[in-house]
């Protein structure tokens, strides 16, 4: 059975671009959870999506955005970059309805900043 | 006061001795608490989870819980140098809608 799958590894832009980050769950697995992991943070929950709807976002400003396709993949968007945007950009997806807290994560997107 | 709070470490053990993690958390409606382990590198992946208040043990791993406390736990007995990682504690807010991480634990097993 196939993990979750993130897209791209590694990406390098520049403050003020856009930066588009992919996910594709396990098979199975509706929901699918974003996480950002900067050096020293810990794990900080972005945006958490089920069924195609956006069931919960983290304290972040609103142009961290994303959307869940009918096929349960999802894209994570940040317009409008800063450097301190620059981490690992995490996602998990769960076999079980509601935030179980029972997740699966991909290897990450790493996003640097200049 | 942080949602989850771990010791940062690093928790440094010889190998064969129980290592023995902690964490607090804040939200006293939490019911679901979890420990992933992440290696250096690799993204975190689930070990053990608890729902009620007591002990669960898998392997040579235990979870223990006490909600009165606010206070979760991990034992790992006869620790091996490929236990060394950070172990993340993870718990689900009262409303279930967000599962909020520890900082983590850096735990290193010296041969």
């Amino acid at each position: 059975e196939a993990g979750v799958t993130q897209s791209p590894t590694h990406l390098i832009k520049t403050r003020g671009q856009q930066a588009t980050l992919r996910c594709s769950p396990i098979s199975g697995h509706t929901s699918v959870y974003w996480y950002q992991q900067a050096l020293g943070l810990g794990l900080q929950f972005l945006l958490w999506y089920d069924e195609g709807e956006e069931r919960n976002r983290g304290n972040f400003p609103p142009r961290f955005s994303g959307r869940q396709f009918p096929n349960y993949s999802s894209e994570l968007n940040v317009n409008a970059l800063e450097l301190e945007d620059s981490a690992l950009y995490l996602c998990a997806s769960s076999k079980l309805q509601g935030n179980t807290g029972e997740l699966f994560f991909g290897e990450g997107s790493r996003l640097t900043v200049l | 006061q942080k949602e989850v709070e771990q010791n940062s470490g690093p928790l440094s053990v010889p190998e064969g001795a129980i290592a023995s993690l902690n964490c607090t958390y804040s939200d006293r409606g939490s019911q679901s608490f979890f420990w992933y382990r992440q290696y250096s590198g690799k993204s975190p992946e689930l070990i053990m989870f608890i729902y009620s208040n007591g002990d669960k043990e898998d392997g040579r791993f235990t979870a223990q819980l006490n909600k009165a406390s606010q206070y979760v736990s991990l034992l790992i007995r006869d620790s091996q140098p490929s236990d060394s990682a950070t172990y993340l504690c993870a718990v689900t807010s009262s409303s279930g809608d967000k599962l909020t991480f520890g900082t983590g634990t850096r735990l290193a097993v010296r041969p």
